[in-house]
């Protein structure tokens, strides 16, 4: 089967600018995953989908970054404006529910360098 | 507070000798307990996991993973290391109280040399 699909791989941008990041889950995966990774660190939760619905954004900084999952397929992060300390690797990743546990797969990330 | 430890940032090991990574958590709650592998430029691949049963869990390209509860630790093990293993490690704990939520550790960087 085919895996998560990010795109694009690398996105350099200046500060101040928008930016947007694609993901495919894998399908028949319906909940699908937002993940910053920062250099030297382990992925940090962004927000998680229920199908369409975002059950856990918590960790989205609302101010400038927003998310969508229309007809609970592909999503799409953005933000704007970015601002230098959002230079990371942005992850996708989807499982086939999130009642409990379960493998979560990923996509190759997409780096951000904001200069 | 809920955490994951991976102590060591580095790991250096020459091809064919063992290898031994380490994870900690601290959660109340039974964990279900992964670890993940991501070469440079890519996404994290499933190594392996743990949800119940068996303690010493198999998973692909030879590594293997022991879950002890008196330790709190799911050590990650590979008997002969290969150059192409290095890359970057991580540990991932979720449990049934945060539904589908990992959480990750630092990881641990391993370099294999000739």
């Amino acid at each position: 089967e085919a895996g998560v699909v990010q795109s694009p791989r690398y996105k350099i941008i200046e500060k101040k600018q928008p930016v947007a990041f694609w993901c495919n889950p894998i399908s028949g995966h319906n909940t699908l995953y937002w993940y910053r990774q920062n250099l030297g660190q382990g992925p940090e939760l962004l927000i998680r989908y229920e199908n369409e619905e975002a059950v856990d954004d918590s960790q989205l900084p609302k101010d400038r970054f927003s998310a969508e999952r229309l007809k609970g397929v592909d999503s799409t992060l953005k933000i704007q404006p970015a601002e230098l300390g959002d230079s990371a690797v942005y992850l996708c990743a989807s499982s086939r529910t999130s009642g409990g546990p379960d493998t979560q797969y990923f996509g190759p990330g997409t780096r951000l360098t904001v200069l | 507070a809920q955490s994951v430890t991976q102590p060591d940032i580095h790991i250096t090991v020459s091809e064919g000798a063992s290898l031994e990574l380490r994870c900690n958590y601290s959660y109340g709650a039974t964990p279900y307990l992964f670890w993940y592998v991501q070469s440079p430029g890519q996404g994290l691949q499933l190594l392996l996991k743990y949800f119940s049963g068996d303690t010493l869990v198999q998973g692909i390209k030879g590594f293997e993973a022991e879950f002890k509860r008196s330790q709190s630790s799911f050590n990650l093990r590979k008997p002969s290391v290969h150059w192409s293993d290095a890359a970057e490690y991580f540990c991932a704990v979720a449990t049934l109280n945060t539904g589908n939520q990992f959480y990750f550790g630092t990881g641990t960087s391993l370099t294999v040399i000739p």
